[in-house]
């Protein structure tokens, strides 16, 4: 699997839109990006996946240039509800593979 | 999505007893789970891939005889953390592939506080 990096923590005011950005510069061909987001002691939940260009969902849209080497969560129009930590992962079968953690970014949102 | 349920929530032991966690795939066959580790503050930490029918497959530095681990079917998973000890007190998280919808992600239980005193 691919390391990644991304900032450790990141606050934003309410209603505003908040982009979490996520390094992978040795993301391999197959790769797909996968974000998940996990609220104080619950277990991760899946957000959005994508491959290439842009991916959007009911909940967030994530956006992957051209070389694939970063990728960036944007959250629109937060609430104190999206406070949670945020892990952007990186690999090609996320369904069956064993799935390695970053330190992920942890997102407070002030009212 | 699929449904991973864990049990207990949460449990507080003495130091020396031992505590088992469940792990079920709710809706779904799983041959394969994830146990998680997890420290406040800190990411999840991969401790073993619990594989239905075999032996459970160990990271690294993590205690097979500590932590014991049994597919029992195939939509359960136990881990048993042995001879508990207050350095054991973290957050317990397991997961689980859902093959059958072709989803390519994999789907969390809610996690097992451990508490040990």
């Amino acid at each position: 699997l691919a390391k990644t990096t991304q900032p450790i923590s990141m606050d934003s005011y309410e209603g505003q839109e908040v982009n979490i950005t996520c390094s992978h510069n040795n993301i391999a061909t197959n790769d797909y990006i996968t974000w998940y987001q996990q609220f104080p002691s619950q277990g991760p939940r899946f957000i959005i996946q994508g491959y290439k260009t842009k991916v959007t969902n009911e909940v967030a849209s994530l956006f992957i240039p051209a070389d694939r080497k970063s990728s960036t969560l944007s959250l629109p129009r937060v609430s104190l509800s999206d406070t949670a930590v945020y892990y952007c992962l990186v690999g090609d079968d996320f369904g069956n593979e064993k799935l390695t953690f970053g330190t992920g970014t942890r997102l407070t949102i002030i009212p | 999505g699929a449904v991973v349920s864990q049990h207990p929530s949460r449990v507080i032991c003495k130091s020396g007893t031992s505590v088992k966690i469940e792990c079920r795939s709710l809706d779904f066959q799983a041959t394969t789970m994830f146990w998680y580790r997890q420290f406040p503050k800190q990411s999840l930490m991969l401790m073993a891939t619990s594989n239905e029918g075999s032996k459970a497959t160990y990271e690294q530095g993590v205690e097979k005889d500590k932590f014991l681990i049994n597919h029992a079917s195939l939509t359960l998973s136990t881990l048993t953390v042995t001879s508990a000890h207050p350095e054991d007190s973290s957050f317990y998280i397991c997961s689980a592939p859902n093959p059958g919808t072709g989803e390519n992600e994999q789907f969390f239980g809610p996690g097992t506080r451990l508490t040990v005193l």
